[in-house]
């Protein structure tokens, strides 16, 4: 078991640029997540993934969309990246037997 | 959803108990209280739940007042690899809208 994994690890955008944040997980779990992390702050709540073909917004959605590509994979994407956006990245999964969540080991982007 | 509030940061020694306390006053009914563990470079890891009285397991205690309006995280006998960030996550057990608070910063010396 995998677990959570993201790619890329890293990555450096330059303002405007877009890219794609993929996330996928192989424990079978119906709802996913992506959070972002600033340095020496909490985790902030982007979009969720309740079960395949569903999206919500979370905390702070702005500049952000998602797709739901079946129940493994939870993409999330950046259309014009913004040096704000400057973050990591945490994708995860629930458990919704008992409410645990896995995390996956991040993606650290830079927007210069 | 509950807001919480918890101390930002936390000092203790090796060998000692540490105590964590998240005030979660507007608590519903149905939410259920759970605490993750997040160490530097590396995504939060669960490490227990609770809803009422006191729980247990390997590597915390979890105690709940009958208000229910905190919440106590208790690790024995800390060790310097017990120096993270603690975050209290207080949700109803059907929402997906799961949203962590600022977290308490604990500092393990020897």
């Amino acid at each position: 078991n995998a677990g959570v994994t993201q790619t890329p690890k890293f990555q450096v955008l330059k303002t405007g640029q877009s890219m794609t944040l993929q996330c996928a997980q192989d424990m079978n779990h119906n709802s996913m997540y992506w959070y972002r992390q600033d340095p020496g702050m909490g985790l902030r709540l982007i979009y969720y993934s309740a079960s395949e073909g569903t999206t919500d917004k979370g905390e702070v959605p702005n500049g952000y969309n998602v797709s739901r590509l079946n129940k493994r994979e939870f993409s999330l994407r950046l259309e014009s990246a913004a040096p704000s956006q400057t973050s990591v990245y945490f994708c995860a999964s629930r458990n919704e037997m008992v409410y645990e969540q896995y995390f996956g080991p991040g993606t650290r982007l830079t927007v210069t | 959803l509950a807001k919480t509030t918890q101390p930002i940061s936390m000092d203790s020694y090796e060998g000692q108990e540490v105590n964590i306390t998240c005030s979660h006053n507007n608590i519903a009914t149905n939410d259920y209280i759970t605490w993750y563990q997040q160490f530097p470079s590396q995504g939060p890891r669960f490490i227990i739940q609770g809803y009422k009285t006191k729980v247990t397991n390997e590597v915390a205690s979890l105690f709940i007042p009958a208000d229910r309006k905190s919440s106590t995280l208790s690790l024995p006998r800390v060790s310097l690899s017990d120096t993270a960030v603690y975050y209290c996550l207080v949700a109803p057990d059907s929402s997906y809208k799961l949203i962590f608070g600022s977290g308490t910063r604990l500092l393990v010396r020897p």
